[in-house]
């Protein structure tokens, strides 16, 4: 069955320390890629998204993810995390050229940065 | 005022009761979905709608059932509900599949207590 794997369930940072959240999936063919995040208490937002060419995207607030096609992955990066990013983050993948295509998540990770 | 709205956002219920979850969006958007969100599980899918006219299950539709009742409504309802759909609910739109296909835009969340 497709999937995405997040392999850091809690990660917890001080400010201004790097971030790297690791994101597999085990589709075959072409994909499209997204991180979401969820502050406390919020609805799920798009933080980036990769659909075709540079494999290197930058979302807002100084994030950025590489999709590494040969090892499946879409890992995001922050190299100074602030406070506020404190909040739950979702990698979700779906294959554009399957017509019933649905956007599968993975379990998310929950980051908590201290002041 | 909010693309996607979910009513209520906060509801609490007893074992057996029918509860009725609402979704509406002004995106224009022809595709929804229903997911339900449960600590350490991620997002999972439990109803999508790609149109008016069709309804597919997801991962998890056993004890659920949807109704579209418009290209901007879909609600989600629990025919007798029990302790373990007690979860948070989020209620989705995208728009129709191509090649960037996959972004979502997310309602507020209803958080439903089953007691």
């Amino acid at each position: 069955a497709q999937s995405v794997s997040q392999h850091n369930h809690h990660v917890i940072l001080s400010e201004a320390a790097s971030l790297e959240l690791g994101c597999n999936y085990s589709y075959g063919g072409t994909v499209n890629l997204f991180w979401y995040v969820q502050y406390p208490g919020q609805h799920l937002q798009l933080l980036l998204k990769y659909f075709s060419g540079d494999p290197l995207v930058k979302g807002i607030k100084g994030f950025e993810a590489e999709f590494i096609k040969s090892k499946f992955s879409f890992n995001l990066r922050k190299p100074s995390v602030q406070w506020s990013d404190t909040a739950e983050y979702f990698c979700a993948v779906i294959s554009i050229y399957n017509q019933g295509g649905k956007l599968i998540f993975g379990q998310g990770t929950e980051l908590s940065v201290k002041p | 005022d909010a693309d996607v709205t979910q009513t209520p956002r906060n509801r609490i219920t007893k074992t057996g009761k029918r509860i009725m979850l609402e979704c509406s969006q002004t995106k224009g958007h022809d595709r929804m979905y229903w997911y339900r969100q449960d600590p350490g599980l991620g997002l999972r899918l439990i109803y999508y709608s790609f149109d008016v006219k069709d309804i597919n299950k997801g991962e998890i539709s056993d004890g659920y059932s949807v109704s579209r009742q418009a290209q901007a409504k879909f609600s989600l309802s629990l025919e007798s509900a029990i302790p373990n759909q007690t979860a948070l609910y989020f209620c989705a739109t995208s728009d129709s599949g191509g090649p960037n296909t996959g972004e979502l835009f997310f309602g507020e969340g209803s958080r439903l207590t089953v007691l």
